[in-house]
């Protein structure tokens, strides 16, 4: 199957500083790729949809300069976590749509001091 | 939009035993329904879906059941191993173009060997 790939798996920063997560679709071209959060023991709740070479477009109670999200290329998507506070701490994870099926990134844990 | 819910949020069985998860959704349009099971600490994977166009789908141990009228699909796991242990997550879309998946919110399976 299709591959996604996000790094940096896991990270630890000072609260104040930003945080960059990339999702890198790594044998196919992603139009779309989805950014969700999972809080301990709960579900994926989808944050943004990250369109390529347009604005993202964020869910309802995201905030959108908060949490950054670029898609410059068919392959790439990031997620910039801005001035991050600890509850921000979180597991974020990408996905992208190939022939139809969702395939994740493998996430990323934030902890933010 | 749509609204998923799922049932139970944990199930614990022994070895051997059948494990029935459960999940409605509310818009009429979603045609498009995977299940996914998430390791702990690892990326949700895509185990098997279903289409609107069919009610039961069957992949060795496991099964997914779709009943449209009343808006609710299932997933079975015969013979449950150790290994099944997982959090599983149904999912509802409209598919196409417009495929943005809801997830329920996930039920933690534990099979006690």
């Amino acid at each position: 199957g299709a591959v996604v790939s996000q790094h940096p798996s896991r990270v630890i920063c000072k609260s104040g500083t930003s945080v960059k997560i990339e999702c890198r679709s790594l044998d196919f071209q992603a139009t779309t790729m989805f950014w969700y959060r999972q809080f301990p023991k709960q579900s994926l709740m989808l944050m943004a949809t990250s369109n390529e070479g347009s604005k993202a477009t964020y869910e309802q109670g995201v905030e959108k300069d908060k949490f950054l999200i670029n898609h410059a290329s068919l392959t790439l998507s990031t997620l910039t976590v801005t001035s991050a506070h600890p509850e921000d701490s979180s597991f974020y994870i990408c996905s992208a749509l190939n022939t139809g099926e969702l395939f994740f990134g493998e996430g990323s844990r934030l902890t933010v001091l | 939009g749509e609204n998923v819910e799922q049932h139970p949020s944990t199930l614990s069985v022994q070895e051997g035993d059948s494990a029935v998860i459960k999940c409605t959704y509310s818009d009429s349009a979603s045609n498009y329904f995977p299940w996914y099971k998430q390791e702990l600490g690892k990326r949700p994977q895509l185990i098997i879906d279903i289409r609107s166009n069919v009610g039961e789908k069957k992949d060795q141990r496991i099964a997914v059941t779709l009943n449209k009228t009343a808006k609710h699909f299932s997933l079975h796991i015969t013979e449950t191993q150790p290994e099944d242990s997982a959090v599983y997550f149904c999912a509802a879309s409209r598919g196409g173009g417009s495929y943005i998946p809801t997830f329920g919110r996930g039920t933690s399976l534990i099979v006690h060997p």
